[in-house]
């Protein structure tokens, strides 16, 4: 079965730092890996997806980028956060029947 | 027009009753049908998925897909406050993306 890890867990950063949020995945191999952004209160907003390594499809234009290196790592990034980029950021990979497993997400709070 | 639609709630039951949550989807050619539970504070996790019209009964967790009128609902029976949580509703077009729904909050009361 899939495991996926993210790090790290909890983060307050102030406006104009960068990001890395880093997510890896065990038990399956050439995976479909998504970016799910969600702020207080919201559903889940797909930022990112991709269908292998360094294959990267983004859904809106915003303040972040993704980066997929490895088969089974899948990175998140910003040069300079925004107060509108606070929320809780999951990391998810496509099973073979279609739906998505989670990873314990990250919580990023920018001041 | 939203892709995947859930009233929004809150929605309170009483212990032992029936939540019925729904949900609505706009495009015809959807094709899975997920819904998810998610505790505050955390990622959500699947209980439920149905692919084909009529309903779909796993413990005390019933699912309901209806292609023609675009609707999907899960019924949750004897609900327990263990329940008590943001239920999402997401439709998979078969490409590679899940569209989800703002999600309905239950509170179970004892």
């Amino acid at each position: 079965s899939q495991t996926i890890h993210q790090w790290p867990a909890t983060l307050v950063q102030p406006v104009g730092s960068p990001l890395s949020l880093e997510c890896t995945v065990e038990g399956t191999s050439n995976p479909n890996l998504y970016w799910y952004r969600q702020a207080a209160g919201r559903g889940l907003q797909l930022l990112f997806y991709s269908v292998g390594i360094g294959q990267i499809s983004s859904e809106v234009p915003q303040n972040l980028s993704a980066s997929r290196p490895q088969d089974r790592q899948f990175i998140l990034s910003s040069k300079k956060l925004l107060l509108s980029d606070s929320g809780f950021y999951l990391c998810a990979c496509a099973l073979n029947t279609g739906e998505l497993f989670f990873g314990e997400g990250s919580r990023l709070t920018v001041l | 027009q939203k892709e995947v639609e859930q009233n929004s709630g809150p929605l309170s039951v009483p212990e032992g009753a029936i939540a019925s949550l729904n949900c609505t989807y706009s495009d015809r050619v959807s094709q899975s049908f997920f819904w998810y539970r998610q505790y505050s504070g955390k990622s959500p996790e699947l209980i439920m998925s149905i692919y084909s019209n009529g309903d779909k009964e796993d413990g005390r967790f019933t699912a309901q897909l209806n292609k023609a009128s675009q609707y999907v609902s899960l019924l949750i029976r004897d609900s327990q406050p263990s329940d008590s949580a943001t239920y999402l509703c997401a439709v998979n077009k078969n490409d590679y993306k899940l569209s989800f729904g703002a999600g309905t909050t239950v509170t179970v009361r004892a």
